[in-house]
């Protein structure tokens, strides 16, 4: 099993550009969700996805989209990027969808806007 | 609003010594409570979750109590080693909940 894949690893964008951030999962994970890990903030949970078809906004949604249309992808989307999106994206899945379980986590995209 | 608070930014400790790390949390109350570990340039690993009618849980040389009364868990590592030193994260989580949130971390240095 390769877990939660991200990619890319690195990224750096203009301010205004678009891009997808890719998470993928080989565990039949049913939930996945996305973080953000800037210094003295900690993690902060941006979307969340229960199953395919079903996604929910966390603590700091704005400026970024997510889909799921099959159990193993949950995509993250930047539509104009803007340098306070400057920061490391984790991706994790969870066997269970509550949080009761603990979580697998990608190694992470660092993105920069500039 | 809820509040997650690590004790410390970086705890340092000599080899061989037991590490102690405090999640303090307020205005909730957690069904579970997880620690991480996570390394530089590294996402997350999962170490440990207990419940809140668990008052403490093992593994190898990690230990975590669980007190609501006083909202806090402790994470432990005995005979601390130098491949120890990583930031360690507490989330504590409510039941039936699909978000999870986290500490800002604690900083751990084991020197030899």
């Amino acid at each position: 099993n390769a877990g939660v894949t991200q990619t890319p690893k690195f990224q750096v964008l203009k301010t205004g550009q678009s891009m997808t951030l890719q998470c993928a999962q080989d565990m039949n994970h049913e939930y996945m969700s996305w973080y953000r890990q800037d210094p003295g903030m900690g993690l902060r949970l941006i979307h969340y996805s229960v199953g395919a078809g079903i996604t929910d906004q966390g603590e700091v949604p704005n400026g970024y989209n997510v889909s799921r249309s099959t159990t193993e992808d949950f995509p993250l989307r930047l539509l104009s990027a803007a340098p306070s999106q400057t920061s490391v994206y984790f991706c994790a899945s969870n066997a269970n969808s509550g949080t009761n379980y603990g979580y697998t986590f990608g190694s992470g995209t660092r993105l920069t806007v500039v | 609003s809820q509040k997650i608070e690590q004790n410390s930014e970086a705890l340092n400790i000599q080899e061989g010594k037991t590490a102690t790390l405090t999640c303090n949390y307020t205005n909730y109350s957690p069904a579970y409570l997880q620690w991480y570990r996570q390394d530089p340039g590294r996402g997350p690993v999962f170490l440990l979750l207990i419940r809140e009618n668990e008052k403490e849980k093992r593994k190898e040389r990690l230990k975590v109590t669980f007190d609501t009364t006083l909202k806090q868990s402790l994470f432990h590592i005995t005979a601390s080693q130098p491949a120890d030193s990583a930031t360690y994260l507490c989330a504590p989580s409510g039941a039936g909940s699909y978000q999870l949130t986290f500490g800002k971390g604690t900083k751990l240095s084991v020197i030899p």
